[in-house]
């Protein structure tokens, strides 16, 4: 059961142009959401995160959205970059768990053509 | 400040045998937790540790065990090897939470184990 859902596996994206990676959950419980960003043979790397209590946070280049209703979150990558190009990981958490578990989705490959 | 370092990077071992991966978090993170990355199933969650005791645990066999020690350092073992076991295996702490709020977890480089 894929809690936790990335359902493109790859996209390509000019450089300078938008990047939208889209991310699902059916986990009601979840309310901490994070975007990881992975190269290959290292570990992933924290960008962004987001508690369910907002729906936009924004750091530099990154947006990440939370639409609650429809159990959906983005992230938003502008301008794309060429060293953006890796595989981004959503993951989301449940705090009243009391613990630190995180259920991540299978991964969006991000191309940035130049 | 050091990151989360895992030990070693690479293993190769054969069917049947046990292996044990180090981790040291963080310094002042007490809570660690285990993944596996196989290709095409992404990040499958292992187990969390918290001040020693295992606080969650998920879907894996009894082969994969784990146990954290006084100073915040884990270990996770696998016994009885098997192919299938070949994966990234990733270990990431996490600071103290703020007001019940879950934190982003860092993770180490991972250890790549290759089962023949």
């Amino acid at each position: 059961d894929q809690q936790v859902k990335q359902n493109s596996p790859s996209l390509s994206v000019q450089e300078g142009r938008i990047s939208i990676l889209n991310c699902d959950y059916t986990n009601s419980m979840f309310d901490y959401f994070l975007w990881y960003k992975k190269y290959p043979a290292e570990g992933p790397t924290f960008l962004i995160s987001i508690s369910s209590i907002k729906d936009k946070n924004e750091d530099g280049r990154f947006t990440v959205f939370l639409n609650k209703s429809a159990k959906h979150l983005s992230l938003h990558i502008v301008p794309s970059q060429p060293g953006d190009s890796a595989v981004y990981f959503c993951a989301a958490s449940a705090s009243n768990f009391g613990n630190e578990k995180l259920t991540f989705g299978t991964g969006t490959r991000l191309t940035i053509i130049p | 400040k050091a990151g989360v370092t895992q030990t070693p990077r690479y293993l190769i071992k054969t069917r049947g045998q046990q292996v044990t991966l180090s981790c040291s978090p963080i310094s002042g993170h007490r809570s660690v937790s285990w993944y596996q990355q196989t290709p095409g199933q992404g990040l499958q969650f292992l187990f969390e540790y918290f001040s020693e005791t295992q606080r969650n645990k998920g879907n894996f066999p009894g082969r994969f065990s784990g146990r954290q020690f006084s100073n915040s350092r884990s270990e996770m073992n696998v016994s009885t090897l098997e192919l299938g076991d070949s994966a990234l295996y990733l270990c990431a702490s996490s600071p103290p939470g703020v007001g019940g709020w879950n934190t982003e977890a860092f993770f180490g480089q991972g250890t790549r184990l290759t089962v023949v």
